[in-house]
């Protein structure tokens, strides 16, 4: 079955750096998406991205965050001047189509020191 | 805000008898309700899914009831199996997971524990 990828498992970051997390949805999705979810807390919904542009935003993602799909198969996250609070689990999801669920990778791991 | 709600941090459950997960919305927007189910160092993995204009929706194991007076849904899984065993998230959508790439609202999350 096809799986949503997101690379690396786990990235540990110095405070003020910026990473980029990396994400390869199902290849005949048209939809993603960004969550993440802070260690004990909800899995929180950041952004998602259709037809080449943000759709829609959380109050979350803010001017430190940014999307990009740079080719047809790489979703992108990228944290400008992480910060300790940044440090969770980020989950990439990706759809097919308008009546379908989201499907998510297994996340990366983002330690903030 | 907690707009979609699952009271029960943790649920025991005997191997063979049902187990019945709880979650309440308050955002009347909502019409589209997903359960995912989550191993520890894994994503959520989509389980089932109900409309608005639904109430019950099956698949197997899993039955989805949705009471939209109350605002409340529910997932029984029955018979419950060892592999059953993890934490479920509701979550929640105001257009029907259509009409747009909208984002899910997801409970805090109930971790199922079959016992054998």
């Amino acid at each position: 079955e096809p799986e949503v990828t997101q690379t690396p498992s786990h990235q540990v970051t110095q405070m003020g750096q910026e990473v980029i997390l990396r994400c390869v949805p199902i290849s005949n999705h048209l939809y993603f998406y960004w969550y993440r979810q802070i260690l004990g807390q909800k899995v929180e919904f950041l952004v998602s991205f259709y037809n080449n542009e943000i759709s829609e935003k959380s109050e979350i993602f803010d001017d430190q965050f940014s999307v990009e799909r740079p080719d047809g198969s790489n979703f992108t996250l990228k944290i400008r001047s992480t910060k300790l609070e940044d440090s969770a689990m980020y989950f990439c999801a990706s759809r097919e189509s308008e009546r379908q669920s989201q499907h998510f990778g297994d996340g990366t791991r983002l330690s903030i020191l | 805000d907690q707009q979609v709600k699952q009271n029960s941090p943790s649920l025991s459950v005997q191997e063979g008898r049902i187990s019945i997960l709880n979650c309440d919305y308050t955002n009347s927007m909502f019409d589209y309700f997903l359960w995912y189910k989550k191993y520890p160092a894994e994503g959520p993995t989509f389980l089932i899914s109900i409309s608005s204009i639904k109430d019950k929706n099956e698949d197997g194991r899993f039955t989805v009831f949705l009471n939209k007076s109350a605002k409340h849904l529910s997932l029984h899984i029955v018979p419950s199996q060892p592999g059953d065993s993890a934490v479920y998230f509701c979550a929640a959508s105001p257009t029907g997971g259509g009409g747009g790439a909208d984002g899910l609202t997801f409970g805090k999350g109930t971790h199922l524990i079959i016992q054998p």
